[in-house]
């Protein structure tokens, strides 16, 4: 069964600063990894998808990344602002019509 | 305005009764999915539907109940055997399996 990891937990940066975050997935036969960001209280909001034949999917200061073969994708986050500080989870939709699997998901802080 | 409506925003519930969480979307998305959140646990599955009168369940779905007897609904029925139900719930759809998810902004359940 697919498993998804997200470390660290939590991650506190200085308003500037360029950040990864990182996602790990047990099994490397996904059909897509998705980036949601979520604010407290709040429901998720979809950054980015990443089909499995892509390497990589950009918006704005976002850049996420995709390897298969070593089961990790990254979320770039450039020039970061207070606004981003909120809570990151990926998850995979593996081959079949399964559900997306979730990480627990990183909690940024971006500090003025 | 296009998008997912969960409702209400806050409920609370005695011990015994059931409750029931409404979902609906008019993106006309075949596929939707509930999902808890709890501190530290990310989101779990409940259940989910791919095609109106069809569902299956997730991962934690004893307790709880569903329909889709509509493409736009899918109501998520907390039951009294449901032994810890305060949490945060969410409700998603996708076009079909494996497309973008998009998720409604929760319903935050607590047992008084």
């Amino acid at each position: 069964k697919q498993e998804v990891t997200q470390i660290p937990a939590a991650l506190s940066v200085p308003e500037g600063e360029n950040l990864v975050l990182n996602c790990s997935f047990t099994d490397s036969a996904i059909y897509n990894l998705q980036w949601f960001r979520q604010d407290p209280g709040k429901g998720l909001t979809s950054l980015l998808l990443i089909q499995s034949s892509q390497r990589e999917q950009t918006s704005g200061r976002l850049n996420a990344s995709l390897d298969k073969s070593s089961g990790r994708s990254t979320l770039y986050i450039a020039a970061s602002q207070p606004g981003d500080s909120a809570t990151y989870l990926c998850a995979s939709a593996d081959s079949g019509n399964t559900p997306l699997v979730f990480g627990k998901g990183t909690r940024l802080s971006v500090i003025a | 305005d296009g998008g997912i409506t969960q409702s209400p925003k806050y409920l609370f519930r005695k011990e015994g009764q059931n409750v029931t969480l409404s979902c609906e979307q008019n993106l006309n998305h075949d596929a939707m999915y509930w999902y808890r959140q709890d501190p530290g646990q990310g989101l779990r599955l409940i259940y989910y539907s791919q095609i109106v009168n069809d569902f299956q369940k997730g991962d934690i779905a004893e307790g709880y109940s569903v329909s889709r007897e509509k493409k736009e609904s899918f109501p998520l029925t907390v039951t009294s055997a449901q032994k810890n139900p305060t949490a945060f719930y969410l409700c998603a759809t996708a076009q079909v399996a494996h497309t973008e998810a998009f998720f409604g902004q929760g319903t935050r359940l607590t047992v008084v």
